[in-house]
């Protein structure tokens, strides 16, 4: 799986928009683009994934672009609750056993 | 509906124990994967379970490190002979086989147990 590069850390004013993004310059033709959060003391969650269209849902927005070498989550209303760390990773996702490799993360600090 | 539980929450051992950790997977989920997860850094793949065949075990980091699955649901993971280097969060994950309409292979993640040894 290719590698991914974030920024360790970031800051949010509550309310505003928080734009995440990540660098995946290896990523290959199938891979996908993941986004999972871990909240403190508990496990990651999905977020978001797409392979080269934009993608949203209720939780978030992924902007891939176009030469697909880079992406960034967009969590449109940050609150409290969305301080978390953010893993993007970039995954085969032709097999179930596909693990997940996680980087370093993004710490997500939303302040109020 | 229930998610991945893992047991304990915490465990505190002391080097040298044996310590056995506990999960349970989202019913019907034939997929089970265990991560390690040092303090600061993300969590590390282990190994994966395709319901009670070991598929992968390429992540152990010793010879130490044992995982089973039986029956293909409920999953432990034993360390041997414990080490401080052993102390982590260990997170389980499930999925299901087939991808969803929407969602491609989506692990689930427990809470973890944070193994400590002192």
């Amino acid at each position: 799986d290719a590698k991914t590069t974030q920024p360790p850390s970031m800051d949010c004013a509550e309310g505003r928009a928080a734009n995440l993004p990540c660098n995946h310059s290896t990523i290959s033709g199938n891979e996908y683009v993941y986004w999972y959060r871990q909240i403190h003391s508990q496990g990651p969650q999905y977020i978001i994934h797409g392979l080269k269209n934009n993608e949203t849902n209720e939780m978030a927005s992924l902007i891939i672009t176009e030469d697909r070498k880079s992406s960034t989550l967009i969590l449109p209303h940050a609150t409290l609750r969305d301080t978390a760390v953010y893993y993007c990773i970039v995954r085969l996702t032709n097999n179930a056993g596909n693990m997940l490799t996680f980087g370093g993360g993004t710490r997500l600090m939303v302040k109020p | 509906g229930a998610g991945v539980s893992q047991s304990p929450r915490y465990k505190v051992a002391k080097r040298g124990q044996d310590v056995a950790l506990r999960c349970d997977p989202i019913s019907g989920h034939v997929s089970l994967f265990w991560y390690q997860q040092a303090l600061g850094q993300g969590p590390e793949f282990l190994t994966y379970f395709q319901n009670e065949a070991q598929l992968d075990k390429s992540g152990l980091p010793s010879d130490r490190f044992f995982a089973e699955r039986p029956e293909g649901s409920v999953s432990t993971l034993k360390i041997q002979r414990t080490q401080q280097e052993d102390s982590a969060v260990y997170l389980c994950a499930s999925s299901l086989i087939r991808p969803t309409n929407l969602i491609t292979y989506e692990q689930y993640f427990g809470p973890g147990t944070r193994l400590t040894v002192t």
